[in-house]
């Protein structure tokens, strides 16, 4: 696609319940990355992909979080039993990673997660 | 893990103003990008500058990446920059790790 794009936009959703967010990278991005951003604060790093593979999972913030990404492009990010602190702007960016001008990253408009 | 400082946090200006915001990290990198988040929340590119310096309009920013740092310049301010502005860098393109940012607000 044209860009990164997300799904859903907004979601708001009672605590320990499971939700799934997703993100479909630009067409071609083979790096993939995760971040969370919680109201008026800066960017928390959760997981990478290259590829298919996520190198470092340490970012993720509990057990609760997983990620997974197949074939190489669309990638959801799974938070179970979630808790009123997940509340925040669920981000995802890709990068073609060729080097250069290549390794810039370009974000979706985000998940916004409300857990009531 | 490497560390990202921007200053300062917080900026008010006076339309027509020009600004200065500093990014400092702990170690080399291969990857830094400035990006301006809007009031709506998007987050939008502004330059990828690992070295060097690059001009855009009214922006420019600048980077000693031996002595690591970053500068990022808003000249002629104008209402529409107002936002935060993060720096961003990578080490080994594998986690790309933000600064706290620094808030601009731009009065008419």
């Amino acid at each position: 696609g044209a860009g990164v794009s997300q799904s859903p936009s907004n979601k708001v959703t009672e605590k320990g319940k499971d939700v799934e967010l997703r993100c479909d990278p630009i067409s071609g991005h083979t790096a993939l990355y995760w971040y969370r951003q919680s109201l008026g604060q800066g960017l928390e790093f959760l997981i990478y992909f290259q590829g298919n593979s996520a190198p470092d999972k340490s970012g993720l913030p509990s057990d609760r979080f997983s990620a997974e990404r197949t074939g190489g492009s669309v990638s959801t990010l799974t938070i179970q039993r979630t808790q009123q602190e997940d509340s925040a702007v669920y981000l995802c960016a890709s990068s073609i990673l060729t080097g250069g001008e290549g390794n810039t990253i370009y974000f979706g408009e985000g998940s916004w997660l409300t857990v009531v | 893990g490497i560390q990202v400082e921007q200053s300062p946090p917080d900026l008010i200006l006076q339309e027509g103003a020009n600004s200065t915001l500093r990014c400092n990290f702990s170690d080399s990198v291969n990857n830094l990008q400035w990006f301006h988040q809007n009031p709506w929340g998007q987050l939008i590119n502004l330059f990828y500058i690992p070295s060097g310096t690059k001009q855009n309009g009214r922006l420019s920013a600048t980077t000693v990446a031996t002595e690591r740092y970053s500068l990022l310049y808003i000249s002629s301010s104008q209402t529409t920059d107002s936002g935060v502005y993060f720096c961003a860098v990578e080490r080994y393109f594998d986690d790309m790790r933000f600064g706290a940012g620094t808030r601009l607000t731009v009065k008419p």
